[in-house]
């Protein structure tokens, strides 16, 4: 079983539609969650960074993390054809003060926002 | 603002060639890495320098070295090329300390015949 598991898609939505994207992850020491969003040909870029449960909200953009179940989502509202891209999931476990804290990669999600 | 840089772009190689991928960021970030992306397996990490002067292993190490030149610059090299190392090669950089976020370069393209 993978650490990180994320539904490769690929997922098409018309233009305005509320998109969500979700992983499923299996380390109960993940305290740390990044969301990368990745256009074609190019390098992932952080979109959001979270700690712990709860939501986190920056535009239109709204990350939220179940420590319980072990599930973290992203949710797009309004979402625009430049939304259209591949979006990882990454956790992290703390690592400590002075130490590198590793990232565990989902496979990405493929969204496509039509206009 | 050049963040993370990655040469080259794409290079073909055939089997049992050598070659050596550059990355140099600007940001002053003490910690780098270099993951490969294929199909259906994500970013997998190759190799990491949490700073000036260390390296350590990432998840699938085997067939590569590195070199962290400077604070700057952090190579990676395949000494004798294979097709399953056949991928898209990416950079990253990061401050130093726990969790800090990775920035991503974008990406070297590399097809070994």
């Amino acid at each position: 079983q993978k650490e990180v598991e994320q539904d490769p898609g690929p997922l098409s939505v018309p233009e305005g539609a509320i998109v969500s994207l979700n992983c499923t992850y299996s380390n109960s020491a993940f305290q740390y969650f990044m969301w990368y969003r990745q256009y074609s040909r190019k390098g992932p870029e952080l979109l959001m960074y979270t700690y712990s449960s709860g939501n986190k909200e920056d535009g239109r953009f709204t990350a939220q993390v179940d420590k319980s179940s072990k599930y973290i989502s992203l949710f797009i509202r309004d979402s625009q054809p430049s939304d259209s891209a591949t979006y990882l999931c990454a956790p992290s476990p703390y690592a400590g003060g002075t130490s590198y804290g590793k990232l565990t990669f989902g496979q990405g999600t493929i969204l496509t926002v039509h206009p | 603002n050049a963040g993370v840089t990655q040469t080259p772009k794409f290079q073909v190689l055939k089997t049992g060639q050598s070659m050596t991928l550059q990355c140099a960021q600007d940001m002053n970030h003490n910690s780098m890495y270099w993951y490969r992306q294929d199909p259906g397996m994500g970013l997998r990490l190759i190799y990491y320098s949490a700073s000036e002067g260390t390296t350590d292993k990432g998840e699938v190490p085997n067939g590569y070295n590195v070199s962290r030149l400077n604070k700057r610059e952090f190579s990676l090299r395949l000494e004798s090329a294979a097709p399953s190392q056949t991928s898209v090669y990416f950079c990253a950089s990061s401050e130093f300390g726990s969790n800090q976020p990775q920035h991503f370069g974008d990406g070297t393209r590399l097809s070994i015949l």
